[in-house]
């Protein structure tokens, strides 16, 4: 079964504006991981948040994690053209190696 | 440094017949995953595994399916006698072993089923 989901299922914003993505998930986690894919590519992995970190930054992404409500979130800043992909979180139990992923927000920026 | 390699890219069967999916992790990664994805939604995960061992299963359908990752040589997911509803993009990914190690895919293998 799916145990995350993202919000909205689909964006779409004028390159330059910042782009933010939900993810709300089930259980208790080990970490929350973000990753994109590229139409007919595999998932490339962005970002690891740990359930212990609030907040993570790399480049021009922020992720954020908040365990009481079970929740993240991924800010793209100064979002460009080639930022066009779906998006998906993924999260890890404690005691359990394998991912599982939520069901994507689709992100399309205009030029 | 060469990532997850997948073939065949695309693969068209018809139903009933073998369908065998091939997976060569990255270097130096031993652990392979299986997931499946159909069009416009998430990914599934099928399986897990480790050199010679299914570590967890729990995602793969009971029948017609099986995985097997050998010593030498590279992951297979197998789906016998293939029906149409098994057509979607499986997609493998590998990873170090090590926790919070993040998973690297490959670019997928299509498989359409006429």
């Amino acid at each position: 079964s799916q145990q995350g989901e993202e919000d909205p299922q689909a964006l779409s914003i004028q390159e330059g504006e910042n782009a933010t993505m939900n993810c709300s998930y089930k259980t208790s986690i080990n970490n929350l991981q973000w990753y994109r894919q590229n139409s007919g590519r595999g998932l490339v992995h962005l970002i690891l948040i740990r359930s212990n970190e609030r907040e993570k930054h790399s480049g021009r992404l922020r992720v954020t994690l908040d365990t009481s409500k079970k929740s993240s979130s991924l800010l793209i800043t100064a979002s460009r053209a080639a930022d066009t992909a779906s998006y998906f979180c993924a999260t890890s139990d404690f005691g359990n190696e394998k991912l599982s992923f939520g069901t994507g927000t689709r992100l399309t920026i205009i030029p | 440094n060469a990532g997850v390699m997948q073939n065949p890219r695309h693969l068209v069967r018809r139903r009933g017949q073998e369908a065998r999916l091939r997976c060569s992790p990255m270097k130096g990664h031993s652990h392979v995953y299986w997931y499946r994805q159909l069009p416009e939604e998430g990914l599934k995960f099928m399986v897990y595994l480790q050199k010679e061992n299914i570590i967890d299963e729990s995602g793969m359908p009971k029948e017609r399916f099986s995985a097997e990752f050998p010593k030498e040589g590279p992951s297979i997911l197998r789906i016998q006698q293939v029906v149409r509803g098994d057509s979607a993009a499986y997609f493998c990914a590998s990873s170090r072993e090590m926790r919070d190690s993040p998973l690297h895919f490959g670019n997928g293998t299509r498989l359409t089923v006429t």
